[in-house]
Formats: C-alpha cells, structure tokens, sequence
C-alpha cells in the first residue's frame, strides 16, 4: 500500500515567517516529488517538484528532499496572506505508466 | 502551450439520473488523462487513468465509468447517480515519461451535487 502522510493542520503562521510544510511517504523507491496549492473551491496547482537529495528553490518556494529518510518538506519564505490555501504533497512512486499518489493536505493559515 | 478545458463547472442532479462530465486537452498528443474525485474534507481519490484511445484503468470500483473516445477527449459517465457521488471533479494531464517526472496538470473541476 502506497502511502503519503501530511499533517492536516491548520498550520498557523504570521505574515513574513517562515511556513514549513512536511511529507513523508512509504515507497522507498519513488522517484518524482511534487508540490501542489490548491485554494478553497479551486483545482490544485502545481508549485514544486523535486527529483533529487537536496534543496530546489523557486522565488519564496523551497523543497527538500531526503530519499534516505522517506521524507520530502516545502519551505514558503515571507508567506503572505495570498499562500493560505491547503499544499499537498504527490509521489510517483516508480515512473513510467504510475500514477502519483497524493496526500490530504495541509492548510496552512497566514494571518496579517 | 498546453491547456486542459473541464465542464461544466457545476452540476446539481437528481439521484438515479445520469452524468457525463468531459474534458479535452489542447496543445499535445498522446497526453495521459485522469479522472479524480475530491470529497468534502477529504484527498485526491483517483477514479480513472488512460494512457491512450480506449485504454481505461480503473482504480475503484463503482458505479461510474471513463470512456476516452479520442485523444484528447476523456469522458466520465454514470448511469445512475448515487448521493454518495456527490463532490468535486477534477480531470487532469500528464505527459508520458519513462521516469515518471511529470507532474499533472489539472482542470477547473466540476463540483457535482446529488440530491
């Protein structure tokens, strides 16, 4: 059984800190990480996606990735009231004709 | 550029009666299309995949159905609605890749409503 677990939240931050959402997922050979915003009533956007160990940046957007430890995070730096919405975490788990597996979501809330 | 059009984008039906919700991709060949439902408070389940004309995958068993008739034409159907279908619907896209890098890109949804 595939598996990806996000905090459900509401993760609170105060406008200009450091938000610091977290993924951890259970096919240790997945191979593809991704990132999606999705607001109230919307359809998810794709933000980030991942492939390597490391960091991967993009303006205020950062993710992490740690194959070893099964676990993929995304920084939003200076959030703004615009990024509260519900961020879920995606995994391919082996490429090819697989389909991502998604996470619930965390809500992340950034009051003014 | 690639676009992905969804319709409609709200739906209010009566239990028992029938559904189709369509949705074409622009600006690609041979796109992978997928079908999924989103209930209140809850994940991304997803219902249908296909990666080519008439290749349908079924991932949870009910009483809807996915027909993709042409290639950037990717149909869901019901005979018979259920209260329990009521949600949010959402097709999306991904390119076919052998490493599996590229993400979905969704449509606008349709948020459908059993009474």
């Amino acid at each position: 059984q595939k598996e990806v677990e996000q905090n459900s939240g509401p993760l609170s931050v105060p406008e200009g800190a450091i938000a610091s959402l977290n993924c951890t997922y259970s096919d240790r050979v997945s191979q593809s990480f991704f990132w999606y915003r999705q607001y109230s009533g919307k359809s998810p956007e794709l933000i980030m996606s991942i492939y390597s160990n490391g960091d991967k940046e993009d303006g205020r957007f950062t993710a992490q990735l740690n194959k070893a430890s099964q676990y993929v995070s995304l920084l939003i730096r200076d959030s703004q009231p615009s990024d509260s919405a519900t961020y879920l975490c995606a995994v391919n788990p082996t490429g090819g004709y697989s389909t991502l597996t998604f996470g619930k979501g965390t809500m992340l809330l950034v009051s003014p | 550029s690639q676009t992905i059009h969804q319709w409609p984008a709200t739906l209010v039906q009566p239990v028992g009666s029938p559904l189709s919700l369509e949705c074409t991709v622009e600006g690609t060949s041979n796109p992978n299309l997928y079908w999924y439902r989103q209930a209140a408070g809850r994940g991304l389940q997803l219902l249908f995949y296909s990666v080519g004309i008439g290749q349908i995958s079924s991932e949870v068993p009910q009483n809807l159905s996915a027909s993709r008739p042409q290639d950037r034409q990717f149909i869901l159907s019901s005979k018979k609605l259920l209260l329990s279908d009521s949600g949010f619907y959402l097709c999306a896209w991904s390119r076919y890749d052998r490493q599996g890098a590229s993400g979905y890109t969704f449509g606008s949804g349709t948020r459908l409503t059993v009474v």
